[in-house]
């Protein structure tokens, strides 16, 4: 069975303090993991796709980078409209994404 | 920017009725999904659709649920005898191939008295 942890839980930053989430995986067979940002009461909103170990993807002050085993979101220099859950999953399959349960990211001005 | 649309945002229903949500994938997608998430918890995978069938369901999509895609815009599910435990967030996503990028809706909230 897929297995998707997430840590930490939550985090609480001060704006402009760098930091990142882990993302560590256990699947049959890996065709992508992907990165999402989920505001409350909202649907998850479409971050990153990566699908080999080594590779790496940024966006903004967001970058994700995979190894075969985990993923990580580091944030550089948040600002408070980055306040979020940040949600990651992996795709074992053409079909359906496996979640974990998300860090909640709290960035203060 | 093509997105996702749902319909309801929020539905109540009392225990045992039927209900029907709603959705409007982006317009050239061919893969759509349902997923639900727990308020509190993880989202989690319900069912998938591709070529007018569906491509693979998880155990939570049991007999109760249905799928279908009623004409080239619209992609529904049905929960023919809705329980308490059905309450949570309902999330329709779409992609353009196999194994792509998955674009959420904003989600129709299923409360169930």
């Amino acid at each position: 069975e897929d297995q998707v942890t997430q840590s930490p839980e939550a985090l609480r930053l001060q704006e402009g303090e760098s930091s990142s989430l882990n993302c560590s995986y256990t699947v049959s067979g890996l065709r992508g993991l992907f990165w999402y940002r989920q505001d409350p009461g909202k649907g998850p909103e479409f971050l990153f796709t990566l699908y080999s170990a080594g590779e790496e993807k940024e966006k903004e002050r967001l970058k994700a980078t995979l190894t075969k085993k985990e993923s990580f979101l580091h944030i550089t220099a948040p600002k408070p409209e980055d306040s979020a859950t940040y949600l990651c999953a992996v795709q074992p399959n053409d079909y359906k994404l496996s979640f974990g349960a998300g860090t909640t990211v709290t960035v203060r001005a | 920017e093509p997105e996702v649309t749902q319909t309801p945002s929020h539905q109540v229903t009392q225990m045992g009725q039927e209900v029907i949500l709603r959705c409007v994938p982006i317009s050239n997608h061919l893969y759509f999904y349902w997923y639900r998430q727990i308020l509190g918890q993880k989202v989690e995978f319900l069912v998938s659709f591709y070529n007018n069938e569906i491509s693979e369901k998880s155990e939570i999509f049991d007999d109760q649920f249905s799928v279908e895609r009623p004409d080239g815009s619209n992609f529904t599910l049905k929960i023919r005898s809705t329980k308490l435990e059905d309450s949570a967030m309902y999330f329709c996503a779409s992609s353009g191939g196999a194994g792509g990028e998955q674009f959420f809706g904003p989600g129709t909230r299923l409360t169930v008295l």
